[in-house]
């Protein structure tokens, strides 16, 4: 069964660079059926995704976040990563990576994360 | 402000049953198929409906989902204690170009 695991700094300072990992375990992070990806919860709020990344590189963002959030991926760790600049307070969150099935469907799209990790809570506090 | 747009909150009594509604627009809803997660406190979400109304293995039938032009709901039947979560639509969006989320319904077991 294929698990996902969020690595990273539990606190950080404004205006630091938050750099999280998150590692894909009994299993490929080369399938051509899944994008990779990060969503953040505020404490007390609702969900948000920032981006995700395809195993080739392709990506998308939010755009609301987009200047400051950079997904990457590297297939022979299997793990993909997220980089968030010049943090501020309101950045404090629960970051979950999760895997998301993706394709077309009755001309539309369909695209939902099926696999989530545990998250990990980042503070960002002076 | 989400994109998605959900009620806050959302209660019942074990037995009952409850629907839960997700309203969106043409370039989200209206164009692509909608997920629900189930988060429960403290925990991950989790993928309950899928593609409008599939769902993963071992999430029980008494949860469906059904979605009518730009808007979506959840209907959960013969509701149990362990349902009381917070419960979030999404789906894919054509003018963001990527997934969205509704800001959640907290429902509560009376």
């Amino acid at each position: 069964q294929l698990q996902l695991q969020e690595s990273g700094p539990g606190l950080m300072k404004p205006s630091e660079t938050l750099s999280l990992t998150c590692s894909v375990y009994s299993g490929s992070i080369s399938s051509s059926s899944y994008y990779w990806g990060w969503i953040r919860q505020p404490p007390g709020k609702g969900l948000e995704w920032l981006g995700s990344i395809y195993f080739s590189g392709n990506t998308y963002y939010n755009p609301s976040l987009r200047s400051r959030v950079t997904v990457s991926v590297d297939t022979s760790k299997k793990q993909f990563s997220l980089k968030l600049t010049s943090v501020t307070a309101t950045d404090t969150a629960v970051y979950y990576c999760a895997r998301s099935r993706w394709g077309g469907f009755n001309s539309g799209w369909y695209w939902y994360f099926d696999l989530w990790g545990r998250g990990t809570l980042v503070t960002v506090s002076s | 402000q989400s994109v998605l747009t959900q009620p806050p909150s959302a209660s019942g009594t074990p037995g009952q049953s409850v629907t839960m509604f997700c309203s969106g627009s043409g370039s989200n809803i209206g164009s692509n198929s909608v997920n629900w997660y189930q988060q429960v406190s403290g925990t991950a979400p989790k993928l309950l409906i899928y593609r409008n109304n599939q769902r993963p293995s071992g999430v029980p039938d008494r949860f469906s989902g059904s979605k009518s032009g730009a808007s979506a709901s959840l209907a959960i039947s013969g509701l149990q204690s362990e349902d009381e979560a917070d419960y979030y639509c999404a789906t894919w969006d054509d003018s963001l170009n990527g997934p969205v989320f509704g800001g959640g319904t907290k429902l509560t077991v009376l």
